[in-house]
């Protein structure tokens, strides 16, 4: 058990579908952060989310729709993919003055583009 | 601006050999550093990290990592290597921002460990 957990874990979906990656934790965090890992390349941040607002945004494309109701909560909305986004999307957190802490992270959902 | 660099994209080992996995760092102001694992399909463990703390640092799974200023490394090593140990392992470093921290990792170095 991870503290941090992401639903599905898997996740097939085609071209002109929406999906949505949710991310929870009940660790007590106030940061959230989506990364990117695809194959072969080094992880990339996606969002970052402090006190449910969001603080960072990579140039990440707007076919990736972020959304953090709560502290607990976080969401990555998907529609109209291309096959390239096919990757591993891990979802962690932070508390906002434990820089040393580092992250907790998700387990990650597997998605498929196709 | 932070950065990592892994040094080896995969390193093999045979059981009961020392591991030695590398990582150099920059970083403008006093780092924190950490280690992660990631095991197929899974998410990132930490299995370490440096808070100035101590130099020497142990983490889960007997690794440990010593970090060094004069030469920005925080090198992990564990002293035998074990079937179980086979996996993915990222170094990080931390800088605050605005009262959150951006972990900016390295490539990762994938453990392979032969019988």
């Amino acid at each position: 058990e991870t503290g941090v957990t992401q639903t599905p874990r898997h996740l097939v979906m085609g071209m002109t579908n929406k999906k949505s990656l949710k991310c929870e934790q009940h660790l007590g965090h106030n940061a959230m952060y989506w990364y990117k890992q695809s194959a072969k390349k080094p992880l990339e941040l996606m969002f970052v989310y402090s006190l449910e607002e969001r603080v960072e945004n990579n140039s990440v494309p707007s076919r990736f729709s972020p959304e953090c109701p709560n502290s607990s909560h976080l969401f990555l909305h998907l529609h109209t993919l291309q096959p390239e986004d096919s990757a591993l999307y891990l979802c962690a957190s932070s508390r906002l003055d434990g820089q040393g802490d580092g992250y907790t992270f998700g387990s990650g959902t597997r998605l498929t583009v196709v | 601006a932070q950065s990592v660099t892994q040094l080896g994209s995969h390193v093999s080992v045979s059981e009961g050999a020392l591991v030695l996995l590398r990582c150099n760092y920059s970083s403008s102001v006093p780092p924190y550093l950490f280690w992660y694992v990631q095991y197929p399909n899974q998410g990132l463990q930490l299995l370490l990290k440096y808070t100035s703390a101590a130099t020497l640092v142990k983490g889960i799974n007997g690794f440990e990592a010593e970090f060094k200023k004069s030469e920005t490394s925080f090198h992990l090593t564990k002293p035998s290597a074990h079937m179980s140990d086979a996996a993915e392992y990222f170094c990080a470093v931390s800088e605050g921002n605005s009262g959150y921290s951006t972990l900016t990792f390295g490539k990762g170095t994938m453990l392979l460990v032969s019988p």
